[in-house]
């Protein structure tokens, strides 16, 4: 059963820090990962999405790595700003359609 | 363009109730989903289709069923509602031919249920 972890559950910065956000997974049998964004009370959007066969994406201030064999996606967002407070979940797609999704990243970012 | 939608928005059920929690998509998707999230927890699969009248469980259909008659809706109902349903449920939709090869998928705003 695929488990996927995402460290740390929550994380306040100062305006201007870049943010790391760590994703990690059990099965390195994926076809590709998503990582999303919920903002309170709201349903998920997506940011990015890497192909299993991927390196990296990039949107904008945010990039998204991945390393299958390990087990990691890391989300970079570039020189934070309020407007990215929100909680910050990635998504492992494997080969049956059934995604699973870490519990997120809270994510809290100070004027 | 609507998107996915989601009715209602929030429902307060009584122990033993049945209701259903309406999903439609207007982007002719093949593939629709519902999730529950809990606090402290991810998104969890309930059932999915990958098409009209193609249904399937997921990681947690117990006390859920689903049916999918059309392209555009895949209700979901709660048989017999018990206080462990509480949660906040969502419906997602993608395209499925694409969906392994890295399509996105598009997500309601969530029903939020309370099961007194």
């Amino acid at each position: 059963k695929q488990e996927v972890t995402q460290i740390p559950a929550a994380l306040s910065v100062p305006e201007g820090e870049n943010l790391v956000l760590n994703c990690s997974f059990t099965d390195s049998a994926i076809y590709n990962l998503q990582w999303f964004r919920q903002d309170p009370g709201k349903g998920l959007t997506s940011l990015l999405l890497i192909q299993s066969s991927q390196r990296e994406q990039t949107s904008g201030r945010l990039n998204a790595s991945l390393d299958k064999s390990s087990g990691r996606s890391t989300l970079y967002i570039a020189a934070s700003q309020p407007g990215d407070s929100a909680t910050y979940l990635c998504a492992v797609n494997p080969y049956d359609y059934k995604l699973s999704f870490g519990a997120g990243t809270t994510v809290t970012v100070r004027a | 363009n609507a998107g996915v939608t989601q009715t209602p928005k929030f429902q307060v059920l009584k122990t033993g109730q049945s209701m259903t929690l309406q999903c439609a998509q207007d982007m002719n998707h093949e593939y629709m989903s519902w999730y529950r999230q809990d606090p402290g927890m991810g998104l969890r699969l309930i059932h999915y289709s990958v098409g009209a009248g193609i249904t399937d469980q997921g990681e947690v259909p117990n006390g859920y069923n689903v049916s999918r008659s059309t392209t555009e809706d895949f209700p979901l109902r709660l048989l017999s509602a018990a206080p462990s349903q509480t949660s906040v449920y969502f419906c997602a939709s993608s395209t499925l031919k694409t969906l392994g090869q890295g399509n996105i998928q598009y997500f309601g705003a969530g029903t939020r249920l309370s099961v007194l």
